[in-house]
């Protein structure tokens, strides 16, 4: 049982546009929800996080949108760059302990 | 400061063997996890660690093992190798408490099973 959902599998933007996944969960008790990036070869970075007591975080060209009551967030990437050209995860977590990811999305950002 | 380290960075094994990858937390960081990644996948929960005792397991059959020492550096067991267990292993730590949220991932482990 897939405990978070992610989509788009694969996106494409143009640089300078707006890149915009998706991710949703079922299980109520996660109270963390962290976004990573994933470079070939390297291990996920934490890019940003929020908790479910917020609706919107911003950190640089990087926000989260959260919808409690729809049980979704989603992470934008606003100017988008070839640099951020990356496999992206979101995951959720109740109280620190494990970690429940979605499956990716590979963005492509064309110059 | 140092993130988490892991080592080996790549290991090829034969079906059947047994492999030990070491993980060492960020300086301060109580709690070690382990994650598996699948080509293609998101990463999946194994072992988590604080303070030295197992807080949590994933689904994952008993050849796998881990702990954790006094210097809260970790070890990741897999015995009895099987082609399926070739995958990235990730190691991440956590911060000043069991119920701090920010996980740190090291490079990981990539391990080939032939």
């Amino acid at each position: 049982q897939q405990q978070v959902k992610q989509s788009p599998q694969s996106l494409i933007v143009q640089k300078g546009g707006i890149s915009i996944i998706n991710c949703a969960y079922e299980n109520t008790a996660f109270d963390y929800f962290p976004w990573y990036q994933q470079f070939p070869g390297k291990g996920p970075a934490l890019l940003i996080a929020i908790r479910p007591d917020v609706s919107e975080k911003k950190e640089g060209r990087f926000t989260i949108s959260f919808n409690k009551s729809a049980k979704q967030f989603s992470l934008h990437i606003m100017d988008s760059q070839p640099g951020d050209s990356a496999t992206y995860f979101c995951a959720a977590s109740h109280t620190g302990n494990q970690f429940y990811f979605g499956t990716g999305t590979s963005l492509t950002v064309i110059p | 400061d140092a993130g988490v380290t892991q080592s080996p960075t790549h290991l090829i094994k034969t079906r059947g063997q047994h492999v030990t990858l070491r993980c060492s937390p960020i300086s301060g960081h109580k709690s070690v996890s382990w994650y598996q990644q699948v080509l293609g996948q998101g990463p999946q929960f194994i072992f988590q660690y604080y303070e030295k005792e197992e807080r949590g397991r994933g689904n994952f059959p008993d050849r796998f093992s881990a702990r954790q020492f006094p210097n809260y550096s970790s070890e990741l067991n897999v015995n009895a190798l099987l082609l399926g267990d070739s995958a990235l292993y990730l190691c991440a730590s956590s911060g000043h408490g069991q119920m701090n949220t920010e996980a740190f991932f090291g490079q990981g482990t990539r391990l080939t099973v032939v």
